[in-house]
């Protein structure tokens, strides 16, 4: 089973600031690698798929790089709508697909 | 509207049973992955089962044997039905659509305590 790390577990920052979120898989997982967005109360919603695409209606300040087992959401300027929980899944190999535990962005 | 709408939660004892339903408009879950996910109170995603090509079916290791996904081409709807539940089956249990989990419902609560 392909584990996901994700780092840091809380990010504190300020709206207009960057955001640098991490993702680490256990093994080569190429580039299949997606991001969520999560809000208290709500379905998760995809952000990035195969570690770079942007999901249909995901603005443009989004944007997800790297491949085998190290990968990165960057935001580029926080906005107030942003701060939210977001994890990576792998879909490389499977079953399972399986979700890192999840980074929490909140307002610094 | 492309959408999935859950239903069939509710509180259960342990042991019990239930169905989950997961409605799909405006695409068909005949040609479609179609996932479950779960997410315990305060605690992260969990992929559950999926059903794809025909009738392929996979599921995690903590549910095989007591849950299985199936689909209804004609209604356009995919099922959980959860037997032998257990407390740590306590989730709110999503549907999403495709190995890119493109689309998700908004989730249907599922408690099991006696």
């Amino acid at each position: 089973e392909i584990v996901l790390t994700q780092s840091p577990a809380t990010l504190s920052l300020s709206p207009g600031e960057r955001a640098t979120l991490s993702c680490r898989a256990s093994q080569n997982i190429n580039k299949y690698l997606a991001w969520f967005q999560q809000k208290p109360g709500q379905a998760p919603r995809l952000l990035i798929y195969d570690a770079s695409n942007r999901a249909t209606g995901i603005p443009a300040r989004f944007s997800g790089s790297g491949s085998g087992t190290d990968f990165t959401l960057t935001i580029s300027s926080l906005e107030p709508e942003d701060f939210a929980v977001y994890y990576c899944q792998q879909r490389s190999i499977w079953p399972p697909f399986t979700f890192g535990p999840g980074t929490k962005v909140d307002i610094k | 509207e492309v959408q999935l709408v859950e239903s069939g939660g509710g509180l259960v004892q342990p042991g019990g049973s239930l169905r989950l339903s997961c409605a799909a408009s405006g695409f068909t879950v005949s040609s479609s992955y179609m996932s479950w996910v779960r997410q315990a109170p305060g605690k992260g995603l969990e992929w559950v089962s999926v059903i794809y090509g025909g009738d392929k079916t996979s599921h995690a290791d903590f549910v095989k044997g007591r849950f299985t996904i199936s689909r209804d081409n004609l209604k356009n709807t995919i099922y959980l039905q959860m037997d032998s539940l257990r407390a740590e089956d306590t989730a709110m249990y999503y549907c999403a659509r495709d190995v890119t989990f493109d689309l998700w419902g908004q989730g249907t609560r599922v408690t099991v305590s006696s």
